[in-house]
């Protein structure tokens, strides 16, 4: 069965600076998809970036950005500049079959 | 175009009731899911449906039961409530991209 690690539960960063969220998994399959998501107190669980397992340049959105390595099943998402509203939990995600979740990290963003 | 929406936002319920959630999606999406979140689990798979009239077991079934009628529509319905089923509830559904899209979740009491 596919698992998803995510081994750090809390982070923090202060404001206007990177911080890097690791992300391991295990499966057997070549071809899949991993996400991260956000998830604000709010609750709504928010898509913030994909990458396709089957493409090797990384994937980019604005200030976040992953390092998608494959053959070390790593996929850690990177954000750039962090802001107030950046604070959630952040979950790591595969999907072949079914969505595989982590267990979350804690984001703090301190001013 | 209101997405995934669910129904109701909170409940409390003792020992032994019965109810039905439900989850409505105007996106014409073949695939639903529901999903439940405990507090350091990350969000864990109950049972999920590939169309209408389809229905198949996720990580975390037992307890649970599900219908899906209509393709907008995925209903979980719990027949004897537990303690241990006191959860936040998500359901999602998921475009051909493979990105799901999430409901604003459920948050369950059972007394």
């Amino acid at each position: 069965a596919q698992t998803v690690t995510q081994s750090q539960p809390e982070m923090s960063v202060q404001e206007a600076e990177t911080v890097t969220l690791s992300c391991t998994y295990d499966t057997s399959e070549s071809d899949y998809y991993l996400f991260w998501y956000k998830q604000p107190p709010s609750r709504q669980m928010i898509l913030v970036i994909r990458q396709e397992a089957y493409k090797q340049q990384n994937a980019t959105e604005n200030r976040f950005s992953v390092n998608f390595q494959k053959a070390a099943k790593s996929f850690s998402l990177k954000i750039s500049d962090s802001q107030l509203g950046d604070a959630a939990m952040y979950f790591c995600a595969y999907y072949s079959v079914k969505l595989v979740f982590g267990a979350g990290t804690i984001l703090r963003v301190k001013s | 175009n209101a997405g995934v929406t669910q129904t109701p936002k909170f409940r409390v319920l003792k020992t032994g009731q019965s109810m039905t959630l439900l989850c409505a999606q105007d996106m014409n999406h073949e695939y639903m899911y529901w999903y439940r979140q405990d507090p350091g689990m990350g969000l864990r798979l109950i049972h999920y449906s590939v169309g209408e009239g389809t229905t198949a077991k996720g990580e975390v079934p037992d307890g649970y039961n599900v219908s899906r009628l209509k393709k907008q529509n995925f209903l979980l319905g719990l027949e004897s409530a537990a303690p241990s089923q006191t959860s936040v509830y998500f359901c999602a559904s998921k475009s051909v991209s493979y990105e799901q899209y999430f409901g604003p979740g459920t948050r369950l009491t059972v007394t």
